[in-house]
């Protein structure tokens, strides 16, 4: 079945650093959601994308638009704030209907 | 806007008991979603309804497992005969539209002995 594949598992970065996630599918996604799931296990969602790039704050994504095929989060001047586990999921559509698929996750420690 | 509300927020049953858990969607959404998620097989989807109407049960158990929603304001997922096995987080998600985002609610952990 359609497949969700996220890198890295475990991210571990300094205060102030960028880095980014990033998502594969297997098959053309129709959009792509990225969430953070907090201590309490609530997933908040950060970006909900069909196509392009949005930015809030010292978070970006981008969904390919060209293939459809993979989505990054970007994290810039990371902080302590930041730590938590992410997730993309993605909708294929179509036959596959509107469920989503979600990747295995990040789980993002920010250090001092 | 009070976002989707889940109930109960923990639930614990005996091996063989049965489990009713319920969710509230943000008011005005027409899709309605099932998902678990576990340690071993991470989120995963159940169902989803749509106007109330059943579309997609294809994750569900095929059996024990069965959702409804009887009107636009709340869906629930049974479980009969609650094995070990249904221990997991059980989220309920709504979007105002299909295909739009999806807004999670903050899950039922269910636990059972």
């Amino acid at each position: 079945g359609d497949q969700v594949e996220q890198s890295p598992s475990a991210l571990s970065l300094h205060e102030g650093t960028d880095s980014a996630l990033r998502c594969n599918f297997t098959t053309t996604m129709r959009s792509v959601q990225w969430f953070r799931q907090n201590s309490r296990g609530s997933l908040i969602s950060l970006f909900y994308l069909a196509s392009g790039t949005k930015e809030n704050g010292r978070l970006k994504s981008a969904f390919d638009s060209k293939e459809r095929r993979y989505s990054t989060l970007h994290i810039r001047d990371a902080q302590l704030e930041d730590s938590g586990t992410y997730f993309c999921a993605a909708e294929a559509g179509g036959g596959s209907g509107n469920k989503l698929i979600f990747g295995t996750g990040t789980l993002l420690s920010v250090k001092p | 806007n009070a976002g989707v509300i889940q109930t109960p927020r923990h639930k614990v049953t005996g091996k063989g008991q049965e489990a009713t858990l319920w969710c509230e969607p943000i008011s005005g959404h027409s899709a309605v979603f099932w998902y678990r998620q576990t340690i071993v097989q991470g989120l995963e989807f159940l169902t989803y309804f749509r106007n109330q109407a059943p579309i997609d049960d294809s994750g569900m158990p095929k059996e024990r497992f069965s959702a409804q929603m009887p009107n636009q304001s709340h869906s629930t997922l049974k479980i009969q005969s609650t094995q070990p096995q249904d221990s997991a987080v059980y989220l309920c998600a709504s979007s105002l539209a299909l295909g739009a985002e999806q807004f999670f609610g903050p899950g039922t952990r269910l636990t059972v002995l």
